[in-house]
């Protein structure tokens, strides 16, 4: 079975504060993607990485970046945290050229921004 | 126009019954269809996806798109206490993927 792991279930952050979200795989994907997720609003791409040092824009990037040193681990920093951060994050991961039809999520982030 | 548009509920029905869950979209250029499960306080889980128009069939469950209406379902027969969950529809082409934004579904004991 595929295996996302997310480093914290919750986590409280105060504004301003630099916030990593981690992300690791254990499947070999090529794919991995960070979401967001608020009440009302579903769902939404904020980066993903097609490979190692790779990154693309979602969505919704501004005040996030990313990082992807190794093939397995997918990393999401809010440089300066803001109350407005506060959701869930996912994190997923696919295998596979684009492979945004068979993506397989973390069990989420909840960042709490004070 | 939204680009995807799911009817959040909550829907509740029996135990047993047929579930249908919908959504409809406006960009004719998606191009695979997907359904996801989340349980409360879990991330997704992918129940199916499909590419273009047709059905699907997974065990008790049945994926159908109709690209000409721009329509996609999700058929749950003998629906379980164990299938309550939010589904998320989604769709994606190239490197854009939307998604709907959930249907709370209760199934009652």
């Amino acid at each position: 079975d595929v295996k996302v792991t997310q480093s914290s279930r919750y986590l409280v952050k105060r504004t301003g504060e630099k916030v990593f979200l981690e992300c690791v795989q254990d499947m070999d994907h090529e794919n991995m993607f960070w979401y967001r997720q608020d009440p009302g609003l579903g769902l939404r791409l904020i980066y993903f990485s097609y490979d190692v040092k790779m990154k693309e824009k979602g969505d919704i990037p501004e005040g996030y970046s990313v990082s992807r040193e190794k093939k397995e681990r997918f990393s999401l920093i809010l440089e300066s945290a803001s109350t407005n951060q506060t959701s869930m994050y996912l994190c997923a991961s696919s295998i596979g050229s684009g492979g945004l039809e068979t993506q397989y999520f973390g069990p989420g982030t909840r960042l709490l921004v004070l | 126009q939204k680009e995807v548009e799911q009817d959040p509920g909550p829907l509740s029905v029996p135990e047993g019954a047929i579930v249908s869950l919908n959504c409809t979209y406006s960009n004719s250029a998606f191009q695979y269809f997907m359904w996801y499960r989340q349980y409360s306080r879990k991330g997704p889980e992918l129940l199916m996806y499909t590419y273009s128009s047709g059905n699907k069939e997974d065990g008790r469950f049945t994926a159908q798109v109709d690209k000409s209406s721009k329509y996609i379902s999700l058929f749950i027969r003998d629906s379980q206490p164990s299938d309550s969950a939010t589904y998320l529809c989604a769709m994606c082409r190239d490197d854009k993927i939307i998604f709907g934004k959930g249907t709370r579904l209760h199934i009652l004991p």
